[in-house]
């Protein structure tokens, strides 16, 4: 059973950068696809990126001059780096497992981790 | 506002059927797979849908997902209290080159 957990910081101050990790268990990381995505409490889904094992990225526009996604094969994890970040930036951040290209769905997510930015 | 249009609420009994939409163009749903998510309340999306029309192994056939031209459309038939959650879609737009989702529908069964 393919599982996945998001795990860092729950407050970040604005202005700083906001890091996540997601590990995934009962698969290998070279297997796929692997995507970030947030929702702003209340509000629907916002896709973040993917990352390929190869190290191969692709970012959502709006978010791409502040957004780092890179994968680490020997722990079976990927991370995000958001940085500059701002009350907006208040979310649940959930990981998924993705299928890439034109396909673009995620099977199996993590159960979500709420970061707030607030001083 | 999101690049998927879906309605904001819908609403039915137990045990009618339901539509929901999800509207468009050409750049995502007129030439990428569509998909469905289920997201009870407090929890994570789960997958009800992928490319167009297909369910994962555990999802029950009374979900359904169809596509015509720029716009899709998930059914659920045997509506159960059980199904009242919010459902998006999800795609691929290739002039964005990045996924999107519509902004969501919050179902009723009432």
């Amino acid at each position: 059973q393919v599982q996945l957990q998001e795990s860092g910081p729950g407050l970040v101050k604005p202005s700083e950068t906001l890091s996540l990790t997601c590990t995934v268990s009962g698969d290998s990381i070279r297997s796929s696809y692997w995507s970030w995505i947030r929702q702003p409490p209340g509000k629907g889904l916002e896709w973040i990126g993917y990352i390929y094992y190869t190290g191969s990225t692709n970012y959502n526009p709006s978010l791409k001059s502040r957004v780092t996604i890179s994968i680490d094969t020997s722990k079976n994890q990927f991370s995000l780096e958001l940085s500059s970040v701002t009350a907006a930036d208040t979310a649940v951040y959930y990981c998924a497992r993705w299928a890439g290209g034109g396909y673009s769905y995620g099977d199996y997510w993590g159960q979500g981790t709420l970061v707030t930015v607030s001083s | 506002q999101s690049v998927l249009t879906q309605p904001p609420s819908v609403s039915a009994a137990p045990g009618q059927k339901v539509t929901i939409s999800c509207s468009g163009s050409s750049s995502n749903i007129g030439n990428n797979y569509v998909s469905w998510y289920q997201q009870l309340p407090g929890t994570a999306p789960k997958l009800l849908i992928h490319e167009d029309n297909k369910r994962p192994s555990g999802i029950p056939d009374r979900f359904s997902g169809s596509k015509s031209g720029t716009s899709a459309t998930l059914g659920i038939t045997g509506l159960q209290t059980g199904d009242e959650a919010d459902y998006y879609c999800g795609t691929w737009d290739s002039r964005l080159s990045a996924g999107v989702f519509g902004g969501g529908t919050k179902l009723t069964v009432l």
